[in-house]
């Protein structure tokens, strides 16, 4: 069976960076069909899309989010990474991650499945 | 302002059938396919739908989806109880270099 882990501090200061891991048991994160992504969810607010990476480091961003998010993948510890800069209030959500499956890696046909259980990052002094 | 736009609420009673609507346009679900999520406060979102009317397996057989043009549906059958919580759709959006668009989710009451 699948499962995503996400971990990292659940409290970032203002202006700071935000850095969040996601650990994969179950799966090869270098499998071909599979990018893998981050979904956040803001307070009273619905799903938003952070960005996916594919093992080779090909990576795709929320365009409102592009000068301020990186993501990383680890294949050897079968894990990706999530850094967002610059954080405000706006920030704090909720992340998730998830699998985001891509037949032939095209992501037009994309589909996220399974997800995390999700974290809390809080941005607050 | 979510590119994907889904009515905020929707309702129905046990057994009743129940459609929720996505509308986009031909950048998103008029050139790629719908998702659609069910999402319980505190739980992990779970796929329902894939390729905008694939099923996977575990999902029961009363939900289903429907692509036309730049909408899609998902549509619920013998609504249930435990059926009550949110909905979001998802489309790949070609523009600006490509990015995910979720809608802003509906949330379904069964009364």
């Amino acid at each position: 069976q699948v499962r995503l882990e996400e971990s990292g501090p659940g409290l970032v200061n203002p202006s700071g960076t935000l850095s969040l891991t996601c650990h994969v048991s179950g799966d090869y994160i270098d499998r071909s069909d599979s990018f893998w992504g981050w979904v956040r969810q803001p307070p009273g607010r619905g799903l938003e899309w952070v960005g996916s990476i594919y093992h080779s480091g090909e990576s795709h961003y929320k365009p409102s989010l592009r000068s301020r998010v990186t993501l990383s993948v680890d294949t050897s510890r079968n894990q990706f990474s999530l850094k967002l800069t610059s954080v405000t209030a706006a920030d704090t959500a909720v992340y998730y991650c998830a699998r985001h499956r891509a037949p032939e890696q095209w992501l037009s046909f994309g589909w996220f499945d399974p997800w995390g259980q999700g974290t809390q990052v809080t941005v607050s002094s | 302002q979510p590119l994907l736009t889904q009515p905020p609420s929707a309702s129905g009673t046990p057994g009743q059938r129940v459609t929720i609507s996505c509308s986009g346009s031909s950048s998103n679900i008029g050139s790629n396919s719908v998702s659609w999520y069910q999402h319980l406060p505190g739980t992990a979102p779970r796929l329902l739908i894939f390729s905008n009317s694939v099923r996977p397996s575990g999902v029961p057989d009363r939900f289903s989806g429907s692509q036309s043009g730049t909408s899609a549906s998902l549509t619920i059958s013998g609504l249930q109880s435990e059926d009550e919580a949110d909905y979001y759709c998802a489309a790949w959006d070609d523009s600006l270099s490509g990015f995910c668009a979720f809608g802003g989710g509906t949330k379904l009451t069964v009364l």
